[in-house]
């Protein structure tokens, strides 16, 4: 079974601060990542995607990756009120048509 | 306006009674998929498609049943649907067939199995 482990939440930051979320992933065999970011009783939206080792940087969005330690992160710089939602990690695995597996997801909360 | 369309959006049965969810994209996208989501365990994937006639097992596919007859949509049946289907289902899609960019979800089907 592959899995995609984050903790669920909820984070809280203060506005302006920077929110780190985190996720780690089993297969090894995994090359694509993504971060979704899902408001309440909305649907998902992709925040950033990253399929190389380091850094991918998006205004105040950063996603990290390193495939050795098998984890994957989204740091948001500056953090707003608006950007309180659950913040899903995806991994998709190489080669071919593959399934996608989400994580539970982390709730992030802004404080104002 | 580029979207993925789900009907119903709400929908309450009873067990046993044949239900289906449609799933319609006006990308022109390849990839197509539907997920379901409950509290504490995430979005799943179901069934996924990668062309016209072409279908995989998701991760959940017990209890389900997809067709893909034309490229712009991805119908979910349930044949015999009972109260653990109760679920919030998303129809997915993106334009490469591997599934590998940018997917995007319809607003959702709120199921609630009786």
């Amino acid at each position: 079974q592959k899995e995609v482990e984050q903790n669920s939440g909820p984070l809280s930051v203060p506005e302006g601060a920077i929110a780190s979320l985190n996720c780690t992933y089993s297969d090894r065999g995994s090359q694509s990542f993504f971060w979704y970011r899902q408001y309440s009783g909305k649907s998902p939206e992709l925040i950033m995607f990253i399929y190389s080792n380091g850094d991918k940087e998006d205004g105040r969005f950063t996603a990290q990756l390193n495939k050795a330690s098998q984890y994957v992160s989204l740091l948001i710089r500056d953090s707003q009120p608006s950007d309180s939602a659950t913040y899903l990690c995806a991994v998709m695995s190489s080669g071919g048509y593959q399934k996608v597996t989400f994580g539970i997801g982390t709730k992030l909360q802004v404080i104002p | 306006e580029a979207q993925v369309t789900q009907n119903p959006r709400y929908l309450i049965t009873v067990t046993g009674k044949k239900l289906t969810v449609t799933c319609s994209q006006n990308m022109n996208h390849e990839y197509m998929s539907w997920y379901r989501q409950d509290p504490g365990l995430g979005l799943r994937q179901i069934y996924y498609s990668m062309n016209v006639e072409v279908t995989d097992k998701g991760d959940v596919p017990e209890g389900y049943k997809v067709s893909r007859k034309e490229k712009r949509n991805f119908p979910l049946i349930l044949e015999s649907p009972s109260p653990n289907q109760t679920s919030l289902y998303f129809c997915a899609s993106s334009l490469d067939r591997r599934g590998t960019d940018t997917q995007y979800f319809g607003p959702g089907t709120r199921l609630t199995v009786l």
